[in-house]
């Protein structure tokens, strides 16, 4: 099975603020990756498809980006909704392997 | 408008199995893979498995072959998740989703309870 490793697992940040997050697969995976975003008690939405497309509706500050085994998922400037926690996801092979998630929580 | 409806919150017992629903509406539902995917309280997102609606051919992950069962039924467009021989550690929400090289719909997940 591939590993998603995702770094850091959490992080604190201020409104405004660009945060990047990083996903590692432990194997080739081309560029095919989803990031997800998910609030408490809600099913996790899609962001960004196949490492950098960004979803219908999704503000363009949600940026990704990588190929292989390094993504990253930037915010350029935070808003209060965005505090959540972030999943990737490989889909590549199955099984289809998610990170553990990076928890975001307001400074 | 695209939806994915899931039938309501199970409460079982240990050795029980569990049927979860998902009425898919708004879109072809042979056009997209369906997948599974669960969520203990407080961790993660956890992959069960896909199934093609088209012909019900169905990939498991290897931690349920054995116990689990993807089925659809084309005539009410709803997918179907059995898991059998249920154990406290089943206990999860459960979500199915759409498949668009990544998730872009899920359904509003269905909370399974598994205690003695």
């Amino acid at each position: 099975d591939i590993q998603m490793t995702q770094s850091p697992s959490s992080v604190s940040a201020s409104v405004g603020d660009r945060v990047t997050f990083t996903c590692r697969a432990s194997h080739y995976i081309g560029h095919w990756l989803a990031w997800y975003q998910q609030k408490p008690g809600k099913a996790p939405k899609l962001l960004i498809s196949t490492a950098s497309t960004l979803q219908s509706g999704v503000p363009p500050r949600f940026s990704g980006s990588g190929s292989g085994t390094d993504f990253t998922l930037t915010i350029s400037s935070l808003q209060p909704e965005d505090f959540a926690t972030y999943f990737c996801q490989q889909v590549n092979t199955f099984p289809r392997t998610f990170g553990q998630g990076t928890k975001l929580e307001i400074k | 408008q695209v939806h994915l409806v899931q039938s309501g919150a199970e409460m079982k017992k240990p050795g029980d199995s569990v049927k979860v629903s998902c009425e898919a509406t708004g879109f072809t539902f042979t056009t997209y893979y369906f997948h599974w995917v669960r969520q203990a309280p407080g961790q993660g997102l956890e992959w069960m498995g896909i199934m093609n609606p088209t012909d019900g051919v169905t990939t498991y992950a290897q931690k349920f072959q054995g116990r689990i069962t993807m089925t659809r039924d084309m005539s009410t467009t709803t997918a179907y998740m059995e898991l059998s021989s249920l154990t406290p550690d089943d206990t999860a929400v459960y979500f199915c989703a759409r498949d668009r090289d990544g998730y872009d719909v899920w359904g509003q997940g269905t909370l399974v309870t598994v205690s003695s």
